[in-house]
């Protein structure tokens, strides 16, 4: 079993839509919770990190429910620019930090 | 402004070499990763490291090894390479505590013919 399970996607809205992505972690060890973006041929990039009280970040929110086991991202107003891949990392233990395979997200006109 | 530095952008290797991928940060991290992303597979760890002469294997480290003989260098050796290691390779620091961020290399891209 995968330490990390996010929707496979892709998903493909149009603007202004609203947006969720789940992924859920295997460890109920594990101690912290990221977002990271990766735009096509780039690397990752820290979004958000996600608290056990849920975090927003203008048009973009995060959940934590520990005892499923899940994560979500919640985007608001979709925009172009918000066509990426969305990638979910769960950090196990001592800074071993696991990443699903990411959400492809596709913004249209 | 922080860095992490990766050698090669593309690299093409025979069946058969070694081959090294060389990672440099600059932000006197403790944590290093190796990480390969595949299309429909994700980032997946190699192989981390916490501190200088450390490593601890992640999901896949068949086909490789790595050496941390200073804090801020970060190897990943692919002992023969095959064509089956074909693919990007990314390389990532954080500070040692758990709520940091992490911030990779621009990556490799790695064939193997």
């Amino acid at each position: 079993r995968k330490e990390v399970e996010q929707d496979p996607g892709p998903f493909n809205v149009p603007e202004g839509a609203t947006v969720a992505f789940n992924c859920t972690y295997s460890n109920s060890a594990s101690q912290s919770f990221f977002w990271y973006r990766q735009d096509c041929r780039k690397e990752p990039k820290l979004l958000m990190s996600v608290y056990s009280s849920g975090n927003e970040d203008g048009r973009f929110t995060a959940q934590l429910n520990r005892a499923s086991q899940y994560i979500s991202l919640l985007i608001r107003d979709s925009k172009l620019s918000d066509s990426a891949t969305y990638l979910c990392v769960v950090n196990i233990r001592n800074n071993d930090m696991r990443f699903g395979a990411g959400t492809r997200l596709t913004v249209k006109p | 402004d922080v860095k992490v530095t990766q050698s090669s952008r593309y690299l093409v290797k025979r069946t058969g070499e070694k081959v090294f991928l060389e990672c440099v940060q600059d932000m006197d991290h403790e944590n290093m990763f190796w990480y390969r992303q595949d299309p429909g597979l994700g980032l997946r760890l190699i192989y981390f490291s916490y501190d200088v002469k450390m490593k601890e294997k992640g999901d896949i480290p068949e086909g490789y090894s790595v050496s941390r003989e200073k804090k801020e260098r970060f190897s990943l050796i692919l002992e023969s390479a095959s064509t089956n290691q074909t693919s990007m390779y990314l390389c990532a620091s954080i500070r040692g505590t758990t709520q940091t961020e992490a911030f990779f290399g621009q990556g490799t891209r790695l064939t193997v013919v």
